[in-house]
């Protein structure tokens, strides 16, 4: 499975979008882009996943560029509730062994 | 939605003893689960793949006499620590796949061996 950058951290301000990118410029074509999230001390949450349109649902919208090297997921109104570590991962199938890398922390502040 | 059952959340156990860990699928049937393990600061590691009925598959480095995995049934996989360390000490996670290409994660299970 293709490899997976993304920022170490980020900061959001309560309220206002959040932008979270994800390289995977190795990626194939039967690979699938995943986001989870991981609040302290939990495990982790399913956010999202797409192959090459871009999703949305009731946690996030997934934006996937048209060469699919990268990706966006974005929170359209980040709560601090939202504060977690983000996941980006590129994945065959659903059956496949979801392997993490070190994601995002973000933090998003009053 | 699809929710995995871990239990216990937090375990204290001495140095040698054994401890075992349980992941079960309340409301849908787990062919294939997945046993994680996170160290503070550090990001999930899979330790191991269990299908039921048949023996898991281990991640390199991963020592399966001492990371016992059982999945018996459609709806249980358990981990087994045995003569656990202090070096054991970190947070297990299970995992399971869900038709539609997402996956259920346990809320984890914190060990500390003293």
């Amino acid at each position: 499975d293709a490899k997976t950058t993304q920022p170490p951290s980020m900061d959001c301000a309560e309220g206002r979008a959040a932008n979270l990118p994800c390289n995977h410029s190795t990626i194939s074509g039967n690979e699938y882009v995943y986001w989870y999230r991981q609040i302290h001390s939990q495990g982790p949450q399913y956010i999202i996943h797409g192959l090459k349109n871009n999703e949305t649902n009731e946690m996030a919208s997934l934006i996937i560029t048209e060469d699919r090297k990268s990706s966006t997921l974005i929170l359209p109104h980040a709560t601090l509730r939202d504060t977690a570590v983000y996941y980006c991962i590129a994945l065959t199938d659903s059956w496949g062994k979801l392997q993490f890398g070190a994601g995002t922390q973000v933090v998003v502040t009053p | 939605g699809a929710v995995v059952s871990q239990h216990p959340s937090w375990v204290i156990c001495k140095s040698g003893t054994s401890v075992k860990i349980e992941c079960r699928s309340l409301d849908f049937q787990a062919t294939t689960m997945f046993w994680y393990r996170q160290f503070p600061k550090q990001s999930l590691m899979l330790m191991a793949t269990s299908n039921e009925g048949s023996k898991a598959t281990y991640e390199q480095g991963v020592e399966k006499d001492k990371f016992l995995i059982n999945h018996a049934s459609l709806t249980l996989s358990t981990l087994t620590v045995t003569s656990a360390h202090p070096e054991d000490s970190s947070f297990y996670i299970c995992s399971a796949s869900l038709v539609g290409g997402s996956y259920t994660f346990g809320s984890g299970t914190r060990l500390t061996v003293v």
